[in-house]
């Protein structure tokens, strides 16, 4: 089964700045989620990617295969940003249909 | 498209009583899954269903829960009997295409 390590486990941050969340994984997988949980609880998956990077407003992500590792950044933070922001990836290795597993999250807290 | 559809959005109950928990996922899904989130253990997947048949049903915590999806429509997650440590937020997804995944609102289940 894969495991997910996600860093850092809480960001508190001021507005404009420059952030990035980390998430490495145990072993191969056909794509990993990024996912976005306000308070509140819902969850919007932000991003899905197998390979290089995606980029969606100020939201940008990227993924290293070999080194089964992923970033996901914020370009010019704002306190809307605040949320849990949660990597996942497929349960077994090179599964795509199966069910995900996830990292703890991280809590950010952008500051005006 | 009205996305996932959790019903109820809140439950409360007596440690004892039977808990059901429905799911409609959005329609053309072939794939739903459960998931619980716990502020102990976090996100983890309880079943997945592929094509309304059930893949795999590891994380199941006990013989206490049971999933069934009768059709492309309609899931259900039900629990008997229910105890307080059941106490989480149960999500249900589906997937178009065993990658994507579409996330519910949630259901909210206290037992006292």
């Amino acid at each position: 089964k894969n495991e997910v390590e996600q860093s850092p486990q809480n960001l508190t941050a001021q507005e404009g700045e420059f952030i990035t969340i980390n998430c490495s994984y145990s072993v191969g997988i056909s794509a990993l989620h990024w996912l976005q949980q306000h308070p509140g609880g819902g969850i919007v998956s932000l991003f899905m990617l197998s390979s290089g990077k995606k980029k969606h407003g100020r939201l940008i992500a990227t993924i290293n295969i070999q080194e089964k590792h992923s970033s996901l950044h914020i370009t010019a933070s704002h306190p809307r940003d605040s949320a849990v922001y949660i990597c996942a990836v497929p349960l077994y290795s090179g599964g795509g249909a199966d069910g995900l597993t996830f990292g703890k999250g991280t809590h950010l807290i952008i500051q005006p | 498209d009205a996305g996932v559809i959790q019903s109820p959005r809140h439950e409360v109950t007596e440690m004892g009583q039977e808990v059901t928990l429905r799911c409609k996922p959005i329609s053309g899904h072939n794939s739903l899954f459960w998931y619980r989130q716990t502020m102990m253990r976090g996100l983890e997947l309880l079943i997945y269903f592929n094509n309304n048949v059930p893949i795999d049903d590891s994380g199941m915590p006990e013989d206490r829960f049971s999933a069934k999806m009768p059709n492309a429509s309609f899931s259900t997650l039900k629990i008997q009997p229910s105890e307080p440590r059941d106490s989480a937020v149960y999500f249900c997804a589906s997937s178009p295409d065993r990658y994507e995944q579409y996330f519910g609102p949630g259901t909210r289940l206290t037992v006292t």
